[in-house]
């Protein structure tokens, strides 16, 4: 069975902190995503990695970056977190054979105070 | 542009069979997903279009036009578990290398006894 990880279910952070979320995934996936999930707006893409040290901006990555140091693990970095980023974030990776069907973790429910 | 539509909510009873559709504008279509999302969980994947047809899993089925742009998800005998919410989304060639997603901001559906 495909596991997606991630670092944290429940976090509280302050508004200007820098915040870290990590996503481990353990079946050798090359393309990886990072989204957020907000009532009435659905899941909207942040970023995605299709490849080690590679990136692209999704739709909404103003106040995010991310980090692929390395195939199994993609971050998410709030630089200085606000209170409009309290959100669902959602990590995902995917396969490299049809129908390339994206594997959610479990999603990390960050509140910004 | 790219959209994909489906309705808000819908209900049905316990045992009854529910369609769910989804209509979708994207150039460069290149296959639909059905994931299931139960409240405060990660979506799961369901199934995968790529062809008109109907493709059946179990109790579940999803039929694909792609001429009209139009696809739904079949639910039969109901259970209460099957509460949830049921998200259409579409892969485009145009879109990230082929492996990004366009979401529905998908259909709660409630099944009553």
């Amino acid at each position: 069975d495909v596991k997606v990880t991630q670092s944290s279910r429940y976090l509280v952070k302050r508004t200007g902190e820098k915040v870290f979320l990590e996503c481990v995934q353990d079946m050798d996936h090359e393309n990886m995503f990072w989204y957020r999930q907000d009532p009435g707006l659905g899941l909207r893409l942040i970023y995605f990695s299709y490849d080690v040290k590679m990136k692209e901006k999704g739709d909404i990555p103003e106040g995010y970056s991310v980090s692929r140091e390395k195939k199994e693990r993609f971050s998410l970095i709030l630089e200085s977190a606000s209170t409009n980023q309290t959100s669902m974030y959602l990590c995902a990776s995917t396969p490299q054979s049809t129908p390339y069907e994206q594997y959610f973790g479990p999603g990390t429910r960050l509140t910004v105070t | 542009g790219q959209n994909i539509d489906q309705p808000t909510e819908m209900t049905a009873t316990e045992g009854a069979i529910v369609q769910i559709n989804c209509t979708y504008q994207t150039s460069g279509f290149n296959g639909l997903f059905w994931y299931q999302q139960h409240a405060g969980e990660a979506p799961t994947f369901l199934s995968y279009n790529v062809l008109d047809g109907l493709e059946e899993k179990g109790r579940f089925s999803s039929f694909l036009s792609r001429s009209k742009g139009y696809s739904y998800l079949l639910l039969k005998e109901l259970q209460m578990k099957d509460s949830a919410s049921y998200l259409c989304a579409v892969r485009s060639l145009r879109a990230g290398n082929n492996r990004k997603l366009i979401w529905g901001l998908g259909t709660s559906l409630a099944v009553n006894p």
